[in-house]
């Protein structure tokens, strides 16, 4: 297994422009999220998704969108960026049940938005 | 809101020694907590999860404890090696009530230095 899997690893943009950071994982898992991670703030959540078809806002939502249309893919889309959104980003996924507790989080897109 | 703090922003100790590091949490009651390590430039792997019934966990020389009481868990390396230097999360369900749907809320974290 690959496991969770994020592209790309590093992403400049200049303000106002748009892209999407890709996720992925092959474990089947039914629940994934974004997370943001900025120093010394911890992690926060952006979106989650309980299946496909079904997404809901997390903590710091404004300025990013998603949407799931498989199990495997999660993309998160910045429609216009902001130097706010400067930020390592996270994806991860876990399992369904009451044991299934572990998150398995990617590798991380670093974004720098100018 | 919910409000969670790992009081040492660093911990540095020498080998062989036990490292011990704080996570509060105020404003509600989990249903359980959990403990990350993340490396420089790499996302963060779960080592344990704790829940609110329980005292104590152990895996190897890991050990975790949550007092409900005091809102308040702490997580021991005993036997402490350099690859232990990592930076250590502490995190919660986003949401009081057992179902979380893996949403969750992080501290800061606590870089740990274990020195030969």
């Amino acid at each position: 297994n690959a496991g969770v899997t994020q592209t790309p690893k590093f992403q400049v943009l200049k303000t106002g422009q748009s892209m999407t950071l890709q996720c992925a994982q092959d474990m089947n898992h039914e629940y994934m999220s974004w997370y943001r991670q900025d120093p010394g703030m911890g992690l926060r959540l952006i979106h989650y998704s309980v299946g496909a078809g079904i997404t809901d806002q997390g903590e710091v939502p404004n300025g990013y969108n998603v949407s799931r249309s498989t199990t495997e893919d999660f993309p998160l889309r910045l429609l216009s960026a902001a130097p706010s959104q400067t930020s390592v980003y996270f994806c991860a996924s876990r399992n369904t049940g009451p044991k299934a507790d572990t998150q398995y989080f990617g590798p991380g897109t670093r974004l720098t938005v100018l | 809101s919910q409000k969670i703090e790992q009081n040492s922003e660093a911990l540095n100790i020498q080998e062989g020694k036990t490292a011990t590091l704080t996570c509060n949490y105020t404003n509600y009651s989990p249903a359980y907590l959990q403990w990350y390590r993340q490396d420089p430039g790499r996302g963060p792997v779960f080592l344990l999860l704790i829940r609110e019934n329980e005292k104590e966990k152990r895996k190897e020389r890991l050990k975790v404890t949550f007092d409900t009481t005091l809102k308040q868990s702490l997580f021991h390396i005993t036997a402490s090696q350099p690859a232990d230097s990592a930076t250590y999360l502490c995190a919660l369900p986003l949401n009081a009530g057992g179902t979380s749907y893996g949403k969750l809320t992080f501290g800061q974290g606590t870089i740990l230095t274990v020195h030969p």
